[in-house]
C-alpha cells in the first residue's frame, strides 16, 4: 500500500525566503506525482505534474523536482511571498488513476 | 472550461438523513472522482468513473455511500442514514483519460452532521 509522507507538517517564514518542501512516498512505482495547493475551506488547486520518466518541472517561483527510485520529491518556492500562504499537498497516482495524498505542509508567509 | 462545479458548498443535516452532493466535471473530461478529505488530513479516494462506468471504490466506501454518473457527465453521491463520522470535505475531481493529464479539483462540499 502506497504511502506519503511529507516534512515539514507546518513552515513559518519571512516573506522573501526560498524554502523547500517534501514528499516521500513508500512505493517508487509510479505513474506520476502531482503537487496542489488548498486555501483554508476551498478545494485544490493543481500546481505541478511530474510524471515518473521526468526529473523536475517548473512553473514560475515554483520548481519540483522528483527521484523516483527514492521515492522523493521536492517542491521549491522561490522569492516567497504572504499570497503563497496556504496548504500544500502532494498526491502520487500508482498507476490506478486514483491519487494518495499526504498530510500537507501548511505554510504561512508573513510580511 | 469553467472547471470542476461541486454543489451544494455546505450541507448541514441531522444524524440518520440522507444526503445527495453534485459533482459536474471539466465538459471534456471522462474521468471522474470522489475523494474525502477530514481536518487536518488528506484527502482520502473513495471512488472513480470512467465515463459512465464505476470503475473502483474504496473500503471506505461502506453500504450507506453510492455515487452515480447516469449520462458519463454529471456525478451523485448519496449518504444514507448519515453518522457522525461522515463529517468531512467531499471533494469531486475530474480528468481526461490520457495518462498525463492533471486532476482537476473542485471547492468541495463540506458535510456537517448534527
Amino acid at each position: 500500500k502506497q504511502e506519503v509522507t511529507q516534512i515539514p507538517a507546518a513552515l513559518s517564514v519571512p516573506e522573501g525566503e526560498n524554502l523547500v518542501l517534501n514528499c516521500s512516498f513508500t512505493d517508487s512505482a509510479i505513474y506520476n506525482l502531482q503537487w496542489f495547493r488548498q486555501d483554508p475551506g476551498k478545494g485544490l488547486t493543481s500546481l505541478l505534474l511530474i510524471q515518473s520518466s521526468q526529473r523536475e518541472q517548473t512553473s514560475g517561483r515554483l520548481n519540483a523536482s522528483l527521484d523516483k527510485s527514492s521515492g522523493r520529491s521536492t517542491l521549491y518556492i522561490a522569492a516567497s511571498q504572504p499570497g503563497d500562504s496556504a496548504t500544500y499537498l502532494c498526491a502520487v497516482n500508482s498507476g490506478y488513476s486514483t491519487l494518495t495524498f499526504g498530510k500537507g505542509t501548511m505554510l504561512l508567509v508573513s510580511p | 472550461d469553467t472547471g470542476v462545479s461541486q454543489n451544494p458548498r455546505h450541507k448541514i443535516t441531522k444524524r440518520g438523513q440522507n444526503v445527495t452532493f453534485r459533482c459536474d466535471p471539466i465538459s471534456e473530461h471522462n474521468r471522474l472522482y470522489w475523494y474525502r478529505q477530514t481536518l487536518g488530513q488528506g484527502p482520502e479516494f473513495l471512488t472513480y468513473f470512467q465515463n459512465e462506468a464505476q470503475l473502483e471504490k474504496s473500503r471506505l466506501l461502506s453500504d450507506r455511500f453510492s455515487a452515480e454518473r447516469p449520462k458519463g457527465s454529471f456525478s451523485t453521491l448519496e449518504i444514507q442514514r448519515t453518522e457522525q463520522g461522515d463529517s468531512a470535505m467531499y471533494l469531486c475531481a475530474s480528468s481526461s483519460v490520457t495518462g498525463d493529464s492533471p486532476q482537476h479539483f473542485g471547492d468541495g462540499t463540506r458535510l456537517s452532521i448534527l
